[in-house]
């Protein structure tokens, strides 16, 4: 069964230290991959995507997020954490249908 | 407008009433979702439309539960007979679809900011 994974449940990051968030997915081929964000009271938005090509994707607010096809990843990274970036951070997957799966999500806690 | 736009943002009811939630997408886009985030539970997947048929309804969680979609805009999520457990923040989100090869859907998601239903 197609799954998606954010094994981290909540995180706690200094402010301007580095950040990674991890996502695994299990899919029969290579999926569309996305990494959302959702500020307290907020919408989700989107912060980057993978879709083809360059495996390193940019996304906004200085976001950026590696696909590793051998280890079914796509971990999300930034290099110094801000106190705004506080959110519930969540990974989604493209599936053959026309839904995208999302992980159960990553709480980031930004400590001064 | 320019965002996807629901209501209403908070809905109280009582255990057994129906209620209807709306959802008025991103103006042109063809696909609309909707999704339920409970507590800690990540977002669940319940029904997605493509113009006004839903060719995937397939996270509905009982026949309790059911959307409809007009003139390829506006959709309505409607819980009939509510239950506690329906107590969560309905999402609907909307599209534009790309078909790449395979027919999946690579189109960024666009969210509105949800309807938070507790059901007393």
């Amino acid at each position: 069964a197609q799954s998606v994974t954010q094994p981290d449940i909540h995180i706690t990051v200094s402010e301007g230290a580095s950040l990674e968030l991890r996502c695994n997915y299990s899919y029969g081929a290579t999926p569309y991959l996305f990494w959302y964000v959702q500020s307290p009271g907020q919408g989700l938005q989107l912060l980057l995507k993978y879709f083809s090509g360059d495996t390193l994707v940019q996304g906004i607010k200085g976001f950026e997020a590696e696909f590793k096809r051998s280890q079914s990843s796509f971990n999300l990274r930034k290099p110094s954490v801000h106190w705004s970036d506080a959110a519930e951070y969540f990974c989604a997957v493209g599936l053959s249908g026309y839904a995208l799966n999302f992980g159960k999500g990553t709480s980031l806690l930004v400590t001064p | 407008g320019a965002g996807v736009s629901q209501s209403p943002s908070n809905k109280v009811t009582e255990k057994g009433k129906d209620v209807e939630l709306r959802c008025d997408p991103i103006s042109g886009h063809t696909a609309l979702y909707w999704y339920r985030q409970s507590l800690g539970q990540g977002l669940e997947f319940l029904i997605y439309f493509q113009g006004n048929s839903a060719p995937d309804k397939s996270g509905l969680p009982s026949d309790r539960f059911s959307a409809e979609r007009t003139g390829g805009s506006v959709s309505t999520l409607t819980i009939q007979r509510t239950q506690q457990e329906d107590s969560a923040v309905y999402l609907c989100a909307s599209s534009l679809v790309f078909r790449a090869s395979g027919g999946r859907n690579t189109g960024e998601l666009f969210f509105g900011e949800g309807s938070r239903l507790t059901v007393l």
